[in-house]
């Protein structure tokens, strides 16, 4: 099956540093690409789309500017927080679909899980 | 706008017994419709979708879901429930057009005991 791997799992880090989230789809291209942050005890949020070669598409309400999306190749995505502050505390995850997305289910990576101290 | 709704926050069910984790939907075409676990500190793992055809739809882990167009739900159903079946479902819905995102609702925590 489509295997997707996020990369690290866990991060702890000082305020006001960056930290960089990797998700990579190991065996197949993934046209587009998924980034969720999600709370303790609630469902996922939609944070933004990204898409190979081209500019992620941001949900109302997420700072473009404050996590940094890139989609460089069509096997990796990465999400940076930038100048990450306690609030930014949370379990981040990443999805991947294949070419033709609307029939194929989203193939998810195991999270990362981030503390800001 | 497409929503979805899981009206429980958890199900509780003895192992051996059926258990069902209900979810109703909302869309303004077609319905194309999932289901995810989720354990601890873990990522999702796709369970079933519906796209079309047989309302009932048979996936992972002995796990099915009915479709049903007229009361517009999709219940996952498992015949017979294991202890390693608690973990947190997420049921969730496709939006057409665009980059085909999808929608999750609330999640439903399911716990099976022993």
């Amino acid at each position: 099956g489509a295997v997707v791997s996020q990369h690290p799992s866990w991060v702890i880090c000082k305020s006001g540093t960056s930290v960089k989230i990797e998700c990579r789809s190991l065996d197949f291209q993934a046209t587009t690409m998924f980034w969720y942050r999600q709370f303790p005890k609630q469902s996922l949020m939609l944070m933004a789309t990204s898409n190979e070669g081209s500019k992620a598409t941001y949900e109302q309400g997420v700072e473009k500017d404050k996590f940094l999306i890139n989609h460089a190749s069509l096997t990796l995505s990465t999400l940076t927080v930038t100048s990450a502050h306690p609030e930014d505390s949370s379990f981040y995850i990443c999805s991947a679909s294949l070419r033709s997305p609307l029939i194929s289910p989203q193939h998810f990576g195991d999270g990362t899980r981030l503390s800001i101290l | 706008a497409q929503s979805v709704a899981q009206p429980e926050d958890q199900v509780n069910v003895a192992e051996g017994n059926p258990l069902t984790v209900k979810c109703t939907y909302s869309v303004s075409g077609n319905p194309y419709l999932f289901w995810y676990v989720q354990y601890p500190n873990r990522g999702l793992q796709f369970l079933l979708k519906y796209i079309t055809g047989d309302n009932l739809v048979k996936g992972s882990y002995g796990f099915e879901a009915e479709f049903n167009k007229s009361q517009t739900s999709f219940h996952l159903k498992k015949p017979s429930a294991l202890v390693s079946d608690s973990a947190l479902y997420f049921c969730a819905v496709r939006v057409e057009g665009g980059y085909n995102k999808l929608i999750f609702g609330a999640g439903t925590r399911l716990a099976v005991h022993p």
